[in-house]
């Protein structure tokens, strides 16, 4: 049972160049989510999803796209690196209703670098 | 937009000793969720609380869903070292159709063997 699985776990970037972010989780949850964290800022929402064919916004989404093509993938995408998307990157999973409702499930973490 | 406020910001406290943190919020919250994250890890649940009163422990950890539902608290009883990390509280906003679940800016906890 792998639970959420993040990849790459590590990256390098330059500024302008583009990358992708993979998320998969095998529970079979409605709900998937990206959060990035930085030092006393806590987990910020980035962008989430209800379900496959679905995205939306969260707390801090410029400079970032999603897909949910398939309900167990979400996919963060980076278009123009900047020096400021330098952070760890958290993907989450939940059920939306009954026991465990909007309870998160985290992946490990992605932590990219924009030089 | 919805914030979630955690206090104190870190702790430094020694082995034995009991801790209590809390988490505030301008807004109602429907259910409150306390992670924890270690070093190099993603967060993982500690307790999960629904209803207003609420109050639920998990071994040493006992958490309380405030009556006025602006507010949890967690209580960590007789410290010990793996204990360390970032404590966050979370909650589902209600703002919006879809619930998206916002974080606090956690709460550091150190502890001196």
């Amino acid at each position: 049972n792998a639970g959420v699985t993040q990849t790459p776990k590590f990256r390098v970037l330059k500024t302008g160049q583009s990358m992708t972010l993979l998320c998969a989780q095998d529970m079979n949850h409605e709900y998937m989510y990206w959060y990035r964290q930085d030092p006393g800022m806590g987990l910020r929402l980035i962008h989430y999803s209800v379900g496959e064919g679905t995205t939306a916004k969260g707390e801090v989404p410029d400079g970032y796209n999603v897909s949910r093509l398939k309900k167990q993938n979400f996919l963060l995408g980076l278009e123009s690196a900047a020096p400021s998307q330098t952070s760890v990157y958290f993907c989450a999973s939940s059920y939306t209703q009954g026991p465990g409702a909007n309870v998160l499930t985290f992946g490990a973490g992605s932590r990219l670098t924009v030089l | 937009g919805q914030q979630l406020n955690q206090s104190p910001q870190s702790m430094f406290i020694q082995e034995g000793e009991d801790v209590s943190m809390n988490c505030t919020s301008s807004s109602i919250f429907n259910t409150w969720l306390w992670y924890k994250q270690e070093p190099g890890e993603g967060p993982v649940l500690l307790i999960a609380l629904y209803k207003a009163g609420e109050l639920t422990s998990n071994g040493r950890l006992t958490a309380q869903f405030g009556i006025t539902r602006k507010d949890s608290f967690l209580n960590i009883s007789a410290s010990i070292p793996s204990d360390v990390g970032i404590y966050f509280c979370a909650g589902p906003t209600l703002k919006t159709s879809y619930d998206k679940v916002i974080f606090g800016p956690g709460t550091s906890l150190s502890v001196i063997p």
